[in-house]
């Protein structure tokens, strides 16, 4: 159980083009959702938060207007990269937790690499 | 206070050995210690976690051990095996945003 995907795993695009990020949790419904982008060697680094129904929350020095969350379901969040950039090119992942078990841990998605040309 | 502190930043380590990574926090709103494993290109998979009131979690290969008062906890690997070989993090989740905090990972490489 406590299943998260992501779909796509990998995608590249064209610089100045959108691409979208599906998470989904697949057994569960998810109280919270996270997300995260990870450079090569490098750690996590939370990106936002996202509640169903409610805006994300993003970090600081995290665009919301170039990076957009919807999450429109306790079953699925998206991450939009509103035209993209060389420098977006990163490891998104996601997590979510689980509704109903407070223990705070998060189940992490297989993460999208994303590669804008 | 944020941060979660993590070393060694690479560890190599023999078939067999112990390997020990080491993490520690200041902030005192943290309540939940996970371990995480990541494999190139693969999102990160829970390893192990341990919360502030118990002072050592062993399940099979892996233990934690904590130390509340010195604010400090450690992953260690008994048995090292070449599958090993990741990049292992430690976390720390703060209770009053639900958010985990990362530390900065330790890249293992076990040789037979």
């Amino acid at each position: 159980g406590a299943v998260v995907s992501q779909h796509p795993s990998r995608v590249i695009c064209k610089s100045g083009t959108s691409v979208k990020i599906e998470c989904r949790s697949l057994d569960f419904q998810a109280t919270t959702m996270f997300w995260y982008r990870q450079f090569p060697k490098q750690s996590l680094m939370l990106m936002a938060t996202s509640n169903e129904g409610s805006k994300a929350t993003y970090e600081q020095g995290v665009e919301k207007d170039k990076f957009l969350i919807n999450h429109a379901s306790l079953t699925l969040s998206t991450l939009t990269v509103t035209s993209a950039h060389p420098e977006d090119s990163s490891f998104y992942i996601c997590s979510a937790t689980m509704r109903d078990r407070g223990t705070g841990e998060q189940f992490f998605g297989p993460g999208t690499r994303l590669t804008v040309l | 206070q944020q941060q979660v502190k993590q070393s060694p930043q690479s560890l190599i380590v023999q078939k067999g050995g112990i390997s020990i990574i080491n993490c520690a926090y200041e902030n005192t709103a943290f309540d939940y210690f996970p371990w995480y494993q990541q494999f190139p290109g693969k999102g990160p998979a829970l390893l192990i976690a341990i919360r502030p009131d118990v002072s050592e979690k062993k399940e099979g290969r892996f233990t934690i051990s904590f130390n509340k008062s010195a604010k400090q906890f450690s992953l260690h690997i008994m048995d090292s095996q070449p599958g090993d070989s990741a990049t292992y993090f430690c976390a720390a989740r703060d209770y009053n945003t639900d958010k985990l905090i990362f530390g900065t990972g330790t890249r293992l490489q076990v040789f037979p």
